[in-house]
């Protein structure tokens, strides 16, 4: 079935630092990917997505470009701030109403 | 436009005893979906309404777990008797459409069964 498979945190960065997150996924067809965001005491929110291969979303700084060869949808920041510390969910979903997460990476930026 | 809203933000009960979540969609939001993290891992799905219907319940754990779309608004999720694996983080999301459409979602409730 359908996965997605993403880098294990939690991962801890000083102010300014370069970001990547690493996500990986296996489906059937041409599933459309996403990255959400939960701040913390706050739900889920989409922070980026991307419907086709090629396809680059960004929002707030991030991106995430859609690789089909590699199945692959990282996520990467140039430089990241204190109040980008949160939990970050890499989705799929394959043209049905389920998302199909990622474990969730913590994300902790020092001052 | 208020967003997804769930109620109790946390619940803390014993092993044997019923719990009830509640879910508000976005209002005009027919889809309605509830959503599980356990013990911090992947949020799995649990099912699906369309207005009041269950369209897909393939996730439920089993029998212990009861949802509910009264009058196709708001929506319940009876946990009855809990058990100390029921515990984790619910989550709770709406949709204008199903497919490809983005889903919106909830604070979630924290469950925790001792």
């Amino acid at each position: 079935g359908d996965s997605v498979t993403q880098m294990e945190g939690p991962v801890t960065l000083s102010e300014e630092a370069f970001l990547t997150i690493n996500c990986t996924y296996t489906a059937t067809g041409y599933p459309s990917l996403f990255w959400y965001v939960q701040y913390p005491g706050e739900g889920l929110q989409l922070l980026l997505k991307a419907t086709k291969a090629d396809d680059k979303g960004s929002n707030k700084g991030f991106e995430a470009t859609y690789r089909k060869e590699t199945t692959s949808f990282h996520l990467e920041k140039g430089s990241v701030q204190v109040s980008d510390s949160a939990v970050y969910f890499c989705a799929l979903t394959s043209g049905t109403y389920k998302y199909i997460f990622g474990t969730g990476t913590r994300l902790k930026v020092l001052a | 436009e208020a967003g997804v809203t769930q109620f109790p933000s946390h619940s803390v009960i014993e092993k044997g005893q019923t719990v009830t979540l509640r879910c508000d969609p976005i209002s005009g939001h027919d889809n309605l979906y509830w959503y599980r993290r356990v013990m911090g891992k992947e949020i799995k799905f649990l099912l699906h309404f369309v207005k009041e219907s269950k369209q897909d319940e393939s996730g439920m754990p089993n029998n212990r777990f009861l949802a509910e779309r009264t009058g196709g608004t708001y929506s319940t999720l009876k946990v009855q008797p809990a058990e100390l694996e029921d515990s984790g983080v619910y989550f709770c999301a709406s949709s204008l459409a199903a497919g490809r459409n983005e889903q919106f979602f909830g604070p979630g409730t924290r469950l925790t069964v001792l």
